[in-house]
């Protein structure tokens, strides 16, 4: 059965500094792997996605995650952090192999940026 | 576009009453979920549509819950009778399903956030 970790409910970076979101997976076939970002009172939005070819994703916002096969895992990534990045963070994998309907989601990440 | 458009955005309620959440997809998209969010459970997956018809619904909690897509611009959530472990915020998202699994992406509508008392 698949299953992800994010690890660290809530993470605090001053504006300027890395971010480092990560998460873990378990899957028994091929992943597709997503992190998606909730503002609040809002709805979730795709950030960055990976289901095959390069490992290292680019997405909106400046944000990035490498797919690790051997680490199982899928952390996301942005070099300097901006205020506007203040959100909840989601890791989410695949129910089955190459379908990217019924996903399995992580309990989110809490992220605030420091001024 | 306008997105997926949840109403209402805020629900209060007295448990045993009967709670209707409406989504409206956005133009085009084939594919509708309906997800629910608490601090415990995190995110999950109720039911999903494509083409109108329920494909899996293995989510719903019970029979207290059930889901309907009339057509391809509106869908229902219906919870009769309510109770306060219900409380929740009810997230639609939809999709276009082609013949690219990978190139799938959701949209999430606002939410409708849930309180039975």
């Amino acid at each position: 059965a698949q299953s992800v970790t994010q690890l660290g409910s809530h993470v605090s970076v001053s504006e300027g500094a890395l971010v480092l979101l990560r998460c873990n997976y378990s899957s028994s076939v091929p992943p597709y792997l997503f992190w998606y970002v909730q503002y609040p009172n809002q709805g979730l939005q795709l950030l960055l996605k990976y289901t095959t070819g390069a490992t290292l994703v680019k997405g909106i916002n400046g944000f990035e995650a490498e797919f690790k096969k051997s680490e199982t895992s899928f952390h996301l990534t942005k070099p300097s952090a901006h205020m506007s990045d203040a959100a909840e963070y989601f890791c989410a994998v695949s129910g089955s192999a190459g379908n990217n309907r019924k996903l399995i989601w992580g309990l989110g990440t809490s992220l605030a940026v420091n001024p | 576009d306008a997105g997926v458009i949840q109403s209402p955005r805020h629900e209060v309620t007295e448990m045993g009453q009967e709670v209707t959440l409406r989504c409206k997809p956005i133009s085009g998209h084939n594919s509708l979920f309906w997800y629910r969010q608490t601090m415990m459970r995190g995110l999950e997956l109720l039911i999903y549509f494509n083409n109108n018809v329920p494909i899996d619904d293995s989510g719903m909690p019970e029979d207290r819950f059930s889901a309907k897509m009339p057509n391809a611009s509106f869908s229902t959530l219906k919870i009769q009778p309510s109770e306060p472990r219900d409380s929740a915020v009810y997230f639609c998202a939809s999709s276009f399903k082609g013949e690219a699994a990978s190139q799938e992406t959701q949209y999430f509508g606002p939410g409708t956030r849930l309180l039975v008392l």
